[in-house]
């Protein structure tokens, strides 16, 4: 069974342009998650999605980052426009939630530097 | 609100060394889970293990066990024999149970394990 994947592995963008980042979660997982790591500090949740809804979006830093998941598949996460401190790591992880118990799955992250 | 701390930021053992990774959590909530994530030089984010607040049982993983300690709100993780390839990030995370659809977790900002030859 496929994991997580995600695209790019890594991106060089300069301020003010535009970046997307999509995640392709194991299939028949409905959870959908996005988490952002900064450069010495903890790993943060960003979004969550259950199928294609969007349950908590209270970790989206500004207006600046809009996440989709059309069709409950696949999800993009699009910064528009860039600034310096969105430079980080971009993990997406997917679950199945099951009787209660959910464990969820990472990807292995778009490195995103932005100069 | 709920707070995972990993006061360990690096540590450097030599191969063969038992080394435990110490984790200490916060959280108001009678019923969570608590996760060990393993993160390799090659950068993903590798799933260890899942507690749920109800079980207090120790778990043993070939080398890798964790105790879990309610009472000092502690869920640790030892390496016994490590090995070279055991170097990596260590993260442990927390995140609430109830009914509901959003199991974020609030992670720690992991420990750093050097396993030496």
């Amino acid at each position: 069974e496929a994991g997580v994947t995600q695209f790019p592995s890594h991106s060089v963008i300069e301020k003010g342009q535009t970046v997307t980042l999509r995640c392709d979660p194991i299939s028949g997982h409905d959870n959908l998650y996005w988490y952002r790591r900064v450069m010495g500090k903890e790993i943060k949740f960003l979004l969550h999605f259950v199928k294609e809804s969007k349950q908590d979006e209270s970790g989206m830093p500004n207006n600046r980052f809009l996440a989709e998941r059309t069709g409950g598949t696949y999800s993009t996460l699009k910064v528009q426009p860039a600034e310096l401190e969105d430079s980080g790591v971009y993990f997406c992880a997917s679950s199945h939630r099951q009787g209660g118990r959910e464990t969820q799955y990472f990807g292995p992250g778009t490195r995103l530097l932005v100069l | 609100a709920q707070k995972v701390t990993q006061a360990q930021t690096e540590i450097s053992v030599v191969e063969k060394e038992d080394v435990t990774l110490d984790c200490v959590y916060e959280t108001r909530d009678t019923t969570y889970y608590l996760f060990w994530y393993k993160q390799p030089p090659s950068g993903e984010l590798v799933f260890l293990i899942r507690r749920n607040s109800f079980d207090e049982q120790n778990e043993i993983s070939g080398r890798y066990s964790w105790n879990f300690q309610k009472s000092t709100s502690s869920f640790n993780f030892t390496i016994t024999a490590s090995q070279v390839v055991d170097s990596a990030v260590y993260f442990c995370a927390l995140s609430e149970a109830r009914a509901g659809n959003n199991r974020k977790l609030i992670w720690g900002l992991g420990t750093s394990l050097a396993v030496n030859p």
